[in-house]
């Protein structure tokens, strides 16, 4: 049972340079979500995505787009990719409202 | 606005003292409280929840949470920390309707020998 699973686990991109982040989950889950982790702030949602063809902005989506691509994935798209997107990035799923979620261990972006 | 404050973003404690991290929410009374443990280069896990079942909360690896509706307060403690316990340790609180959750900016433990 891998749980959430994400990649790449790092990479760096170059300011302006896109890419996507993957997630797929197992655990048959209706909710998952995107979190940014900065040093200091906790993790702050990016999107989320309620249940399968629906997606919806946190507290900072600039930037960034998502898609739902199936019950099972979620991915997070950098279109262009500034210095103030390095981060880590976690992507989590939930049964759903009010449980608890389950993370992915982590994408460490670095954009130079 | 629902909200958590963790007071300390650093403790220290010694091997088989006694571990407490502090956790303060927003005046509205939430009716669901977590705590998550992050281990170096990992994911969070989750450690403990509160439901309104009861205001004593057991968790994994010996933690325990106190809901204190007087005092706003989710503290997590520990009686007797491990080395094991070095982590980083998140309050977390979901938001009206539930989809949205809000962490507090975490606390890291310190396990000194």
């Amino acid at each position: 049972n891998a749980g959430v699973t994400q990649t790449p686990k790092f990479q760096v991109l170059k300011t302006g340079q896109s890419m996507t982040l993957q997630c797929a989950q197992d655990m048959n889950h209706n909710s998952m979500y995107w979190y940014r982790q900065d040093p200091g702030m906790g993790l702050r949602l990016i999107y989320y995505s309620a249940s399968e063809g629906t997606t919806d902005k946190g507290e900072v989506p600039n930037g960034y787009n998502v898609s739902r691509l199936n019950k099972r994935e979620f991915s997070l798209r950098l279109e262009s990719a500034a210095p103030s997107q390095t981060s880590v990035y976690f992507c989590a799923s939930s049964p759903g409202v009010n449980t608890e979620a389950f993370f992915g261990q982590g994408t460490r972006l670095t954009v130079v | 606005a629902q909200s958590v404050t963790q007071l300390g973003s650093h403790v220290s404690v010694s091997e088989g003292a006694l571990v407490l991290l502090r956790c303060n929410y927003s005046s509205s009374v939430p009716p669901y409280l977590f705590w998550y443990v992050q281990y170096p280069n990992q994911g969070l896990q989750l450690l403990l929840k509160y439901t309104s079942a009861a205001t004593l909360v057991k968790g994994i690896n010996g933690f325990e949470a106190e809901f204190k509706k007087s005092e706003t307060s989710f503290h997590l403690t520990k009686p007797s920390a491990h080395m094991s316990d070095a982590a980083e340790y998140f309050c977390a609180v979901p938001l009206t309707g539930g989809f949205k959750t809000i962490f507090g900016a975490g606390t890291r433990l310190f396990v000194k020998a």
